[in-house]
């Protein structure tokens, strides 16, 4: 069957560090990735898009890799601050021009 | 420019009752789509709208209908309300360029099915 995996489990990281967010999928072929950010009450904010045959993708203190041979993703933020906390959703662009999303995981960075 | 604006804000209903779900976008865009999200299962699309005109069935349609009103405005119904539609709904449009969607979504709509 077809899934979307991110860390269930909230992810603590003290402020300063890097945080990093794993984004799983099983059979698919998606020919973009992308990552969202969601604050309680309140919709989802686009952040970054990598396509397939990228590997890297940067903007400001977010980097996001992309291997398709693994089927993963990685959402690093570097220098983490705590206005960073927040649930992050990654979104696969499948072949039939919709958008499949992960649950999503919370990220809470600690002052 | 106000993006996708959703009404109402918040909603409580009883079970059986009806209500419809609006949503206004005033970026031009040509898709539009309603979600729900729910607790531990993550958004869910219910139907999309790829022009006007046009609807189709998204992941969980069942007990919702659809009405793409004009290129603005997206509603969704519920005919016939059950707590199990108890959930926070959204309405986004896509941006497409390249091939590569990005969504953008309105602040949703908190709904209470007793």
């Amino acid at each position: 069957s077809q899934k979307i995996e991110q860390n269930s489990e909230a992810l603590n990281i003290q402020e300063g560090k890097t945080a990093t967010l794993t984004c799983n999928y099983t059979n698919y072929s998606p020919a973009y990735l992308q990552w969202y950010r969601q604050d309680p009450g309140r919709g989802p904010v686009f952040l970054l898009l990598i396509r397939e045959n990228e590997k890297e993708k940067r903007k400001e203190r977010l980097k996001v890799t992309f291997d398709t041979t693994l089927k993963q993703s990685l959402f690093h933020i570097t220098a983490s601050q705590p206005a960073d906390s927040a649930t992050y959703l990654c979104a696969l662009g499948v072949r039939d021009d919709k958008i499949i999303f992960g649950k999503g995981t919370r990220l809470h960075i600690l002052p | 420019n106000a993006g996708v604006t959703q009404t109402p804000k918040f909603q409580v209903l009883k079970t059986g009752q009806s209500m419809t779900l609006q949503c206004a976008q005033d970026m031009n865009h040509n898709s539009m789509y309603w979600y729900r999200q729910d607790p531990g299962m993550g958004l869910r699309l219910i139907y999309y709208s790829a022009s006007e005109g046009t609807t189709d069935k998204g992941e969980v349609p069942n007990g919702y209908n659809v009405s793409r009103l004009n290129k603005r405005e997206f509603s969704l119904r519920l005919e016939s309300a059950a707590p199990s539609q108890t959930s926070v709904y959204f309405c986004a449009t896509t941006q497409l360029a390249g091939g590569q969607e990005t969504q953008y979504f309105g602040p949703g709509t908190r709904l209470l099915v007793l």
